[in-house]
């Protein structure tokens, strides 16, 4: 079976970075990109970016441009974006997805999500 | 970048109601639009891929439709377990966009 299991809750101080960690199993890691997507509280889902695993190319929204990173292990099949100097109104669920992208890039879903990780930004 | 309007943004319906969803996109898209189901506390989950490619394993009841600039989302006989939001997405130019969602809650 097709799993992403992400890892824990994270509590940070706003100017601080968080990392999420998304490990992959029951499917071959390097076929497929993964795509980090965000849901504050109340709002909508909103795109942080994506990577393709085989490649290690990346694409970030432009919101998010020069404070986050992301990276795969293809070691241990793990995806994991650093997103830095984060604001108390980034308090959000960060969810990685399997991701499905043409090859002419003219297409992108995800397949399969990881549980979601709930990161809060407070003082 | 393209940008997806949803309608309506909530709706209540009944059991057995059969439910409709649009997505209006900015510019043509084609037929790269894709609907999400999002229930709290759970990770979203893919129902519609292609316009109307249902994803391994999602009822029949729900289908989509539409091309261009248009599309559709429907729940042919809705159940409980479809309260949700439901949000279309599609990818232009490297962006992955969105739309607003809708929220269904039973009436």
């Amino acid at each position: 079976q097709v799993h992403l299991v992400q890892s824990g809750h994270e509590v940070k101080n706003p100017g601080a970075s968080v990392r999420v960690s998304c490990k992959a199993s029951g499917y071959n890691f390097n076929a497929y990109d993964i795509t980090w997507v965000r849901q504050a509280p109340g709002q909508g889902l909103e795109w942080v970016g994506w990577i393709n695993v085989y490649s290690g190319n990346t694409n970030y929204a432009q919101k998010f441009q020069g404070r986050v990173t992301m990276t795969t292990d293809k070691s241990t099949s793990t995806a994991n974006m650093e997103l830095r100097s984060l604001r108390s109104d980034e308090t959000a669920v960060y969810y990685c997805a399997r991701t499905w992208v043409g090859v002419a890039f003219d297409y992108h879903y995800m397949d399969v999500w990881g549980e979601g990780t709930t990161v809060i930004v407070s003082s | 970048d393209i940008h997806l309007t949803q309608s309506p943004p909530s709706l209540s319906a009944s059991i057995g109601d059969r439910v409709t969803i649009t997505c209006q996109a900015s510019q043509d898209i084609t037929t790269y639009l894709n609907w999400y189901q999002h229930q709290p506390g759970r990770a979203p989950k893919l129902l519609v891929y292609h316009s109307s490619a249902l994803d391994t394993g999602v009822s029949s009841r729900f289908s989509g439709s539409g091309s261009g600039s248009l599309f559709t989302f429907t729940i042919s006989s809705l159940q409980a377990e479809d309260v949700a939001m439901y949000y279309c997405q599609t990818f232009d130019n490297l962006v992955v966009t969105f739309g607003q969602g809708t929220r269904l809650d039973l009436k």
